[in-house]
């Protein structure tokens, strides 16, 4: 079974601080790796990795894929309030009927 | 926004009734996939439809079905109603043609089963 894990689960940070969250994979016929932010309802998409080691960036998040590892981080530079939300990460897997399987997310806090 | 609708936005039912969600998709998407998040969960896949046909199904019951209409438009369909329904439903559409595609996710429809 197709199985996402994230860490660490809840995070609690001031403004300005930089954070760090892990995603771990195992899915079978990986095909992607998705991180969505989660604020009220619904999940709206950050970024899709597909190729090992590339970094993508789109201002103060990035996020990097690690094939051999099957992990993946994304990282927040100088936090706001406005970046609190459940972060979550998904393993895209198949062929034609592509599925997502989600990890748990991290619900992360920025403190004023 | 997605352009990804959902309705309703609230529904309340009792155990052992019938409900039907509504999708409507992105413009020049044609593929819907479902989801249900429980509370402190992530979504968890139920089913995709493309071209109207079932494409793919997670690990739930006969008694959620759907349909995808020829708009690319999608129903959810849960019979028999239990206690553990209760959760956010997800729809997300993507443009599939055997490949890799991006998922936009709707806002969801809360339910609430008593």
């Amino acid at each position: 079974e197709d199985k996402v894990v994230q860490s660490p689960l809840s995070l609690v940070v001031h403004e300005g601080d930089t954070v760090t969250l892990n995603c771990s994979y195992e899915v079978t016929n990986f095909r992607s790796l998705l991180w969505y932010k989660q604020e009220k309802k619904a999940p709206t998409f950050l970024f899709m990795l597909t190729s090992s080691g590339i970094e993508k960036k789109s201002g103060r998040l990035s996020s990097i894929l690690d094939k051999k590892e099957l992990s993946s981080i994304l990282n927040i530079t100088a936090t706001q309030t406005g970046d609190s939300a459940i972060y979550l990460c998904a393993g895209g897997s198949g062929g034609s009927n592509y599925k997502l399987t989600f990890g748990k997310g991290t619900l992360l806090t920025v403190n004023p | 926004e997605t352009g990804v609708t959902q309705s309703p936005t609230h529904l309340i039912k009792t155990r052992g009734q019938q409900v039907t969600l509504r999708c409507s998709s992105q413009s020049g998407h044609n593929t819907v996939s479902w989801y249900q998040q429980a509370l402190g969960q992530g979504p968890q896949f139920i089913f995709q439809y493309y071209r109207e046909e079932e494409n793919g199904r997670g690990n739930f019951p006969p008694r959620f079905s759907g349909l995808q209409f020829p708009n690319y438009s999608s129903e959810l369909n849960v019979n028999a109603l239990e206690l553990d329904d209760s959760a956010l439903y997800l729809c997300a559409s993507s443009s599939l043609a055997g490949g890799l595609d991006t998922q936009y996710f709707g806002p969801g429809t809360r339910l609430t089963v008593l």
